[in-house]
């Protein structure tokens, strides 16, 4: 049973590029969030996919739009780079919880690590 | 919003011996607590979770407790090994969004 897969590993975009991220979830989840990892940091909330449909937004701007296809993978893009945009990006894929319900578990990717310069 | 603080940042200890890292929410809403063990290089994986209607659960050589009441929760390791050494990241979630304490580097010396 395949987990998280992403793509690229590792980028290296120059500043005011654009970039896309991929990420596939693990079999039977329908759920993609996306974070992202400053060095010695935790992961920070950039959104929330499901059913096509961002669900939730951190605190992040417009230049990280992200899109989910009907086979459940997902895109991050972040447009005009920044040499603060440098990070580890994961991706973290759940099922679904009922409605009501509490969070299910988010099981990550092993990342795509951008470089800008 | 929800705000996750963690502590120690580091933690060495001598194998065999237990390891205990601690984290405090803000939010008093948040249900579901998780712990990632990140190793170098590599995606967070999830070891252990907890949900607010349980206050203690408990799998092999970890153990996750939580108060809700003084909104902290933590995670023990006994009999540590040196596989134990990594950074540990606790987190909150209401919820989609997990939130993550700053994380825990956890050395343990053969």
């Amino acid at each position: 049973d395949a987990g998280v897969t992403q793509s690229p590993t590792h980028l290296i975009k120059t500043r005011g590029q654009q970039v896309t991220l991929r990420c596939s979830p693990k079999s039977g989840h329908d759920t993609v969030s996306w974070y992202q990892q400053a060095l010695g940091q935790g992961p920070q909330f950039i959104f929330q996919y499901y059913e096509e449909e961002e669900r939730q937004r951190g605190n992040f701007p417009d230049r990280f739009s992200g899109h989910q296809f009907p086979n459940y993978s997902s895109e991050l893009n972040v447009n005009a780079l920044l040499l603060g945009d440098s990070a580890l990006y994961l991706c973290a894929s759940s099922l679904d919880p009922p409605t009501g319900g509490s969070s299910y578990e988010q099981y990550f990717g092993p990342g795509t690590r951008l470089t800008v310069t | 919003g929800e705000n996750v603080e963690q502590h120690p940042s580091t933690l060495s200890v001598q194998e065999g011996d237990s390891a205990v890292i601690k984290c405090t929410y803000s939010d008093s809403a948040s249900n579901y607590f998780p712990w990632y063990k990140q190793e170098l290089g590599k995606g967070p994986q999830l070891i252990i979770d907890i949900r607010s209607n349980v206050g203690e659960k408990k799998d092999q050589r970890i153990a996750v407790t939580l108060n809700k009441t003084a909104k902290h929760f933590s995670l023990h390791i006994t009999e540590t090994q040196p596989e134990d050494s990594a950074v540990y990241f606790c987190a909150a979630s209401l919820e989609a969004a997990l939130i993550f304490g700053k994380g825990t580097t956890l050395s343990v010396s053969s």
